[in-house]
C-alpha cells in the first residue's frame, strides 16, 4: 500500500535553530498537512495545504512556521526559529480529496529542542 | 478544549471477546467522524469513518455507531485479536471535510491472548 513518507525520523536541535521536516505524501494525492503531538497531549492540527498555498492554519501555525511544496513531491514545515515548547511528534498527512477523506499519516518526526 | 473526548485511557479485553471503544463531542458544527490506531513508533493509522448522515458503518470486524442526539460514538472490534493492541484516536471535522480533524485523547486497548 502506499504510504507518507518522513525524514528524518528524529530531530534534535538547539533553541533558536531553523529546522526543516520534510515529508513525501502519497503521489496522488493532492491535499496536504501537518500535525503534532506533544507528549502526553493531544494530536493537534497545525495546517493543510492545497495547490500550492495554506488551505487552514491552527492558532498554533504562527510567523515562525511555513510550509513549502518546492518540487512535485516533497512537501516541507519549516520552523524557523525553533522554542522549546515546538518539541512534539510532527506528523505529515496527506489526501486524494477533502471531503469525507481518510488522511494517511507518515511515520512522523520526533523533534526535541534542547 | 475538549471538542472531542475520550474517558478511557485504557481498556483490557480477551481475545476474542467485544472491544468497545468510546468517544463524546460537544462541537454541533462536526459531521464527519473517524477511528485511527496508533501503534508506538508509527503514524495514526485510518481504520473506519462515519458521516453524521448515518448512525452505523461496518468493515470487516470494525463497526463505527454514531448516536447524533448523545453526539456520541463508539467502535467495536468483534472479535478482539492481540493485533488490535494499540491506541485507538477519535477524530471529527465540520462541514463534511477532513481538512482540520479534531482527536480525541485516545485509548489504549490491550487484547490479552
Amino acid at each position: 500500500e502506499p504510504e507518507v513518507t518522513q525524514t528524518p525520523s528524529h530531530q534534535v536541535t538547539q533553541m533558536g535553530q531553523e529546522v526543516i521536516l520534510r515529508c513525501v505524501p502519497i503521489s496522488n494525492h493532492l491535499y496536504f498537512y501537518w500535525y503534532r503531538q506533544i507528549l502526553g497531549q493531544k494530536v493537534e492540527f497545525l495546517v493543510s495545504f492545497y495547490n500550492n498555498e495554506i488551505s487552514e492554519k491552527s492558532e498554533i501555525f504562527d510567523d515562525q512556521f511555513s510550509v513549502e511544496r518546492p518540487d512535485g513531491s516533497n512537501f516541507t514545515l519549516k520552523i524557523r526559529s525553533t522554542k522549546l515548547e515546538d518539541s512534539a511528534m510532527y506528523f505529515c498527512a496527506s489526501s486524494e480529496g477533502w471531503v469525507n477523506e481518510k488522511l494517511f499519516f507518515g511515520s512522523g518526526t520526533q523533534l526535541s529542542v534542547l | 478544549d475538549q471538542q472531542v473526548k475520550q474517558n478511557s485511557p485504557s481498556l483490557s479485553v480477551q481475545e476474542g471477546r467485544i472491544s468497545i471503544l468510546n468517544c463524546d463531542y460537544t462541537n454541533s458544527m462536526f459531521d464527519y467522524f473517524l477511528w485511527y490506531k496508533k501503534y508506538p513508533a508509527e503514524g495514526p493509522t485510518f481504520l473506519i469513518s462515519i458521516s453524521s448522515i448515518k448512525d452505523k458503518n461496518e468493515d470487516g470486524r470494525f463497526t463505527v455507531f454514531l448516536n447524533k442526539s448523545a453526539k456520541h460514538l463508539s467502535l467495536h472490534i468483534v472479535p478482539s485479536q492481540p493485533g488490535d493492541s494499540a491506541v485507538y484516536f477519535c477524530a471529527a471535522s465540520g462541514s463534511g471535510s477532513a481538512r482540520q480533524l479534531t482527536f480525541g485523547s485516545g485509548t489504549q486497548l490491550t487484547v490479552l491472548p
